[in-house]
């Protein structure tokens, strides 16, 4: 069973192109979720999605930033006129379902974007 | 709110020693509280994780500690070695089933 696949690994863009980051979640998972390091920072919350459905994008900056988790395919998280301040580590999750028992989450490789 | 620390920040100890890693956190309404392991410029390692309902986990050489009441985890290692030096990452699942991270530990195992 392979884990959650991101990609690319890297990724680089000039100021004002757009990005697009993919996230497998492993087989038989349903929800994702995007997390930020930014550099010398600790992880943040971005959004979580599950098949077809935001649940929550609480940390989603309002502009540029928007995801999808299609009922084909895998998840995007796309960085419309990318700025320098969004060069980071974007890290996708993945868990089998919800509900009030405890799931863990379960991470990709990560994909590392720098703006130039 | 929910609130990470992790501390120290960084620590700096020789081969073979134990020591023990800090977490705290400020809302006790946790689903589980998860250690990592992240080494420079790579992905995150998951270590550990232990249910609201548990009190520790164990796996080879770590031993992880939850209170959930006080809001607090401790990772401890045994037997250091060079190979542990890293940054561990602490991280709650709060009840929005997103992860709140610590700033992490930079450890460093000399040899």
């Amino acid at each position: 069973n392979a884990g959650v696949m991101q990609n690319p690994r890297h990724l680089v863009r000039r100021r004002g192109q757009e990005a697009r980051l993919r996230c497998s979640p492993m087989k038989g998972h349903s929800h994702v979720y995007w997390y930020r390091q930014l550099p010398e920072e600790g992880l943040k919350f971005m959004v979580y999605l599950q098949k077809e459905n935001i649940i929550d994008e609480s940390g989603m900056p309002k502009e540029r930033f928007s995801a999808e988790f299609p009922k084909e395919g895998p998840s995007i998280l796309r960085i419309q006129q990318v700025v320098r301040g969004d060069s980071a580590a974007y890290f996708c999750a993945s868990s089998p379902s919800r509900g009030p028992t405890s799931y863990e989450q379960y991470f990709g490789p990560g994909t590392r974007l720098t703006v130039t | 709110k929910q609130e990470v620390t992790q501390i120290p920040a960084a620590l700096s100890v020789p081969e073979g020693e134990n020591l023990v890693l800090n977490c705290s956190f400020t809302d006790s309404a946790i689903y589980n509280l998860q250690w990592f392991r992240q080494d420079p410029g790579k992905g995150l390692t998951s270590l550990l994780l232990i249910q609201s309902s548990q009190r520790e986990q164990t796996s080879g050489r770590l031993n992880a500690s939850l209170d959930k009441s006080s809001g607090r985890s401790t990772l401890y290692i045994a037997a250091s070695q060079p190979g542990d030096s890293a940054t561990y990452l602490c991280a709650v699942e709060d009840s929005n089933y997103q992860l709140i991270w610590g700033a992490g530990t930079k450890l460093i195992i000399k040899p």
